[in-house]
């Protein structure tokens, strides 16, 4: 079953308001996660990391205004998109590793995604 | 971050017959290697890791094949079937346990 899950799977905003979007870890606790955005047909780049007690930090050329994130608890990590544009419809990916981010290797898993269309 | 990249975008064959998706990656000092498989509107799904420590680790229907020496990591699939059709991707571990994905290449299985 799923260990990582995102709300919503899909969401449609007007063009100048904020959408949130939430991670959560099922049954484990994650200090760190990972947001992810595709764009259709293309691979997935990350956008930044999600730390549990601390600021997040983002990728080189990720507005850290513009997606602000908030990791509130060991379960929870959110990512708002602020005033959003439809430059910024894409699909958004959360991730955690299983072992919370402790271990050395492990895999990370995936949410099953949220895609944004903004009109 | 590192660049992670794949030759071919789209493999097509035949059911029953065996699949090799290639990727080469840029950064020597990567010690980890992820499949994963994603099927349309959902999140990527974990198929077999491996450690730089190994060249080959297989699993069930799955092989990962690991050339330090060239940077190059590749998945084979046998007797590979419909349900496997799906964009599959690597990823390679970077700093502060990050992963960089790869461009992704489209299996489409022919029944």
């Amino acid at each position: 079953g799923a260990v990582v899950s995102q709300h919503p799977s899909r969401v449609i905003c007007k063009s100048g308001t904020s959408v949130k979007i939430e991670c959560r870890s099922l049954d484990f606790q994650a200090t760190t996660m990972f947001w992810y955005r595709q764009f259709p047909k293309q691979s997935l780049m990350l956008m930044a990391t999600s730390n549990e007690g601390s600021k997040a930090t983002y990728e080189q050329g990720v507005e850290k205004d513009k997606f602000l994130i908030n990791h509130a608890s060991l379960t929870l990590s959110t990512l708002t998109v602020t005033s959003a544009h439809p430059e910024d419809s894409s699909f958004y990916i959360c991730s955690a590793h299983l072992t919370g981010g402790r271990s050395y290797n492990s895999p990370l898993h995936f949410g099953n995604g949220t895609r944004l269309t903004v009109t | 971050g590192e660049s992670v990249g794949l030759h071919l975008p789209t493999l097509s064959v035949q059911e029953g017959d065996n699949s090799i998706i290639n990727c080469a990656y840029s950064n020597s000092a990567s010690d980890y290697f992820i499949w994963y498989k994603q099927e349309s509107g959902k999140g990527p799904q974990f198929i077999i890791d491996i450690r730089s420590n190994m060249d080959k680790r297989q699993g069930q229907r799955v092989t990962v094949l690991l050339n330090k020496t060239v940077k190059h990591l590749s998945l084979q699939i046998a007797a590979t079937q419909p349900g496997d059709s799906a964009v599959y991707f690597c990823a390679e571990k970077g700093n502060f346990n990050k992963f960089y994905f790869g461009s992704g290449t489209k299996l489409n299985v022919k029944p």
